[in-house]
């Protein structure tokens, strides 16, 4: 079946170091990926998409690159911010006429001073 | 951007009692969903709607059910609470764009069940 994982339920780090939250998933059809950003007390809202393989895609300082050889859609940002810390889920969506969307469980990012 | 809205924000209810959730979108969105949220489990889908007068069950439907009188509105009714069902709910609404669709979250209702 569909399904999505993030392997990280929690990452920690200090402000400036690097960020990678990783998101791989299983599917048997064409799909986009999805990473949700849900800060404390917020609703999640959408961080970023992509459907084109092998093509970079960033916002707001994040960038993530779908690969499908390897099915994954890892989230990164050269430098965390205090600010991002929060709650990252990854998303798949197959294109078929069954618009379900899977969400991962989740990573929480803390990010340090 | 899109505007969903939730209520309540926090509700607490006895176990047995009936729980209306409510869901209002004013952006003309086809599609809603209700989510419930877990540590560990991240967003669970309970049921959706591809319009009015439709509900369709989600991953996780029993003991939930949904109304979708209009455009607009999208409820969630719990008809007999258990403490199982404490979490927080999403509502979501999204466009019609098919498989690249964004999903536009409300606030969320904290629901406990004593």
């Amino acid at each position: 079946g569909d399904s999505v994982t993030q392997t990280e339920g929690l990452v920690t780090l200090t402000e400036g170091l690097p960020v990678m939250l990783n998101c791989t998933y299983q599917t048997a059809y064409s799909t986009f990926l999805f990473w949700y950003v849900q800060h404390l007390n917020e609703a999640p809202k959408l961080l970023l998409k992509s459907s084109t393989d092998n093509k970079r895609t960033e916002h707001q300082g994040f960038h993530a690159t779908l690969h499908k050889s390897s099915s994954s859609f890892h989230l990164q940002k050269s430098s965390a911010q205090l600010s991002d810390s929060a709650l990252y889920y990854c998303a798949l969506r197959k294109r078929n006429n069954n618009n379900r969307i899977f969400f991962g469980d989740g990573t929480q990012l803390v990010v340090k001073p | 951007e899109a505007a969903v809205t939730q209520s309540p924000r926090n509700k607490v209810a006895v176990t047995g009692g009936k729980v209306t959730l409510s869901c209002n979108q004013t952006n003309n969105h086809n599609n809603m969903y209700w989510y419930r949220q877990d540590t560990g489990h991240g967003l669970r889908l309970i049921h959706y709607s591809y319009g009015a007068g439709s509900t369709e069950k989600g991953d996780i439907p029993d003991g939930y059910k949904a109304s979708r009188p209009s455009q607009e509105n999208f409820s969630l009714i719990l008809e007999l609470a258990t403490p199982s069902q404490t979490s927080v709910y999403f509502c979501a609404s999204g466009e019609t764009g098919g498989s690249a669709e964004t999903l536009y979250f409300g606030s969320g209702t904290r629901l406990t069940v004593l």
